[in-house]
């Protein structure tokens, strides 16, 4: 079954700081990992994804980096806004689940970041 | 658009009781998901639908079950609660079960069994 562990489990950084976030997991279905956001009291949402073809795509402050043989894919989050604090959760294709089964997820544990403005 | 509504909000349930937590889409997704939050231990699927008519076991099946009659409803039962059972619970859909699909998440149900 698959795992996807995530760190750190917390993170404080400053305003204008870079915030980094890292996952490894096992196998996978497919490679495709998204990173969904969380603010308290909310559902998550898809905040940024990567596909195989690329080792890094970036979106505005947030940028994904990709190491398909080691296994891990990051999140940085740059100039680091308080606007940014919440929980982050990587997620990779679960591997019980046959290809044909299509978008099942498995998450990572979560960080929570804060930023002090 | 609403996209995806879960009632209760909240809820308090004395072990051994059964509940159903309601989860609603307006988006016409074909695909449906049940997750429970829990730190640390992030999102842990529970049940998923591909289509209305269609379920399957995720990751923690074990005391729940779902159904999917129809394709914006899809409810999550507990037949006899237990304490290990408190929990965030969420609803997601995807347009589709295909690869790489986004997950829309509900607001959640926070449920303490005691």
């Amino acid at each position: 079954q698959q795992q996807v562990k995530q760190s750190p489990q917390s993170l404080i950084v400053q305003k204008g700081g870079i915030s980094i976030i890292n996952c490894a997991y096992e196998n996978t279905a497919f490679d495709y990992f998204p990173w969904y956001q969380q603010f308290p009291g909310k559902g998550p949402a898809l905040l940024i994804a990567i596909r195989p073809d690329v080792s890094e795509k970036k979106e505005g402050r947030f940028t994904i980096s990709f190491n398909k043989s080691a296994k891990q894919f990051s999140l940085h989050i740059m100039d680091s806004q308080p606007g940014d604090s919440a929980t982050y959760f990587c997620a990779a294709p679960a591997d019980y689940m046959i290809k044909a089964a299509g978008n099942k997820l498995t998450f990572g544990g979560g960080t929570r970041v804060l930023v002090k403005p | 658009t609403a996209g995806i509504t879960q009632a209760p909000t909240s809820q308090i349930l004395a072990a051994g009781r059964s509940m159903t937590l309601r989860c609603t889409q307006d988006m016409r997704h074909n695909a449906m998901y049940w997750y429970r939050q829990d730190l640390g231990l992030g999102l842990r699927l529970i049940h998923y639908s591909n289509t209305a008519g269609t379920t399957g076991k995720g990751e923690v099946p074990d005391g729940y079950s779902v159904s999917r009659a129809n394709t914006d409803d899809f409810p999550l039962t507990l037949a006899s609660a237990v304490p290990s059972q408190t929990s965030v619970y969420f609803c997601a859909s995807s347009e589709s079960a295909g690869d790489q699909e986004t997950q829309y998440f509900g607001p959640g149900t926070r449920l303490l069994v005691l």
